[in-house]
């Protein structure tokens, strides 16, 4: 199957820095990459989609000056946590989107990183 | 939007016993149902999907069936391990790209 990486793999920070965190697709082209947020033992919330060379949709009550998303190329999407704080602390998970067929996609999952705010 | 509600959120069996995990969805336009596997801490893995043309698909111990009518799908396991033991997510989408995910089941397999 796709692989997909994500860096770091965990995170501790002080409140108020950002944090940047790598999704990449290694063995094939995404043109479109998701950022999730996972609680404990919660499902994965959508935070926003990112299409290659254009500007992120973000799901409703998401912050886009806080939650940075940058698709600058077709095996790349980055996400930074601006000025992050204690709330923010959370699991993010990447995915990317692959074909499966014709106009369907799947998704495979990076890693995830774990961040931790103080 | 897409709102898919899945159940149950935990589910204990004993192994060599099969599991059932219901999922539904509300909106009529979709037509893609993938099924992740995520172990604590790990990432969700695509275990099984199905597409709206075909009512069941089978793999090994795991099979999806689909009833486009009722808007529900499910996973089967048979046979479980206690490999199986795992949080399991449905999804659905409308054609391409975008998922709504359902709020996990989580399987235990007791020995």
């Amino acid at each position: 199957g796709a692989v997909v990486s994500q860096h770091p793999s965990w995170v501790i920070c002080k409140s108020g820095t950002s944090v940047k965190i790598e999704c990449r697709s290694l063995d094939f082209q995404a043109t479109t990459m998701f950022w999730y947020r996972q609680f404990p033992k919660q499902s994965l919330m959508l935070m926003a989609t990112s299409n290659e060379g254009s500007k992120a949709t973000y799901e409703q009550g998401v912050e886009k000056d806080k939650f940075l998303i940058n698709h600058a190329s077709l095996t790349l999407s980055t996400l930074t946590v601006t000025s992050a704080h204690p709330e923010d602390s959370s699991f993010y998970i990447c995915s990317a989107g692959t074909p499966i067929g014709p106009y369907q996609e799947t998704q495979y999952f990076g890693p995830g990183t774990r961040l931790l705010v103080l | 939007g897409e709102n898919v509600e899945q159940h149950p959120s935990t589910l204990s069996v004993q192994e060599g016993d099969s599991a059932v995990i219901k999922c539904t969805y509300s909106d009529s336009a979709s037509n893609y149902f993938p099924w992740y596997k995520q172990e604590l801490g790990k990432r969700p893995q695509l275990i099984i999907d199905i597409r709206s043309n075909v009512g069941e698909k089978k793999d090994q111990r795991i099979a999806v069936t689909l009833n486009k009518t009722a808007k529900h799908f499910s996973l089967h396991i048979t046979e479980t391990q206690p490999e199986d033991s795992a949080v399991y997510f449905c999804a659905a989408g409308a054609g391409s790209y975008q998922l709504t995910f359902g709020k996990g089941t989580k399987l235990s397999v007791i020995p």
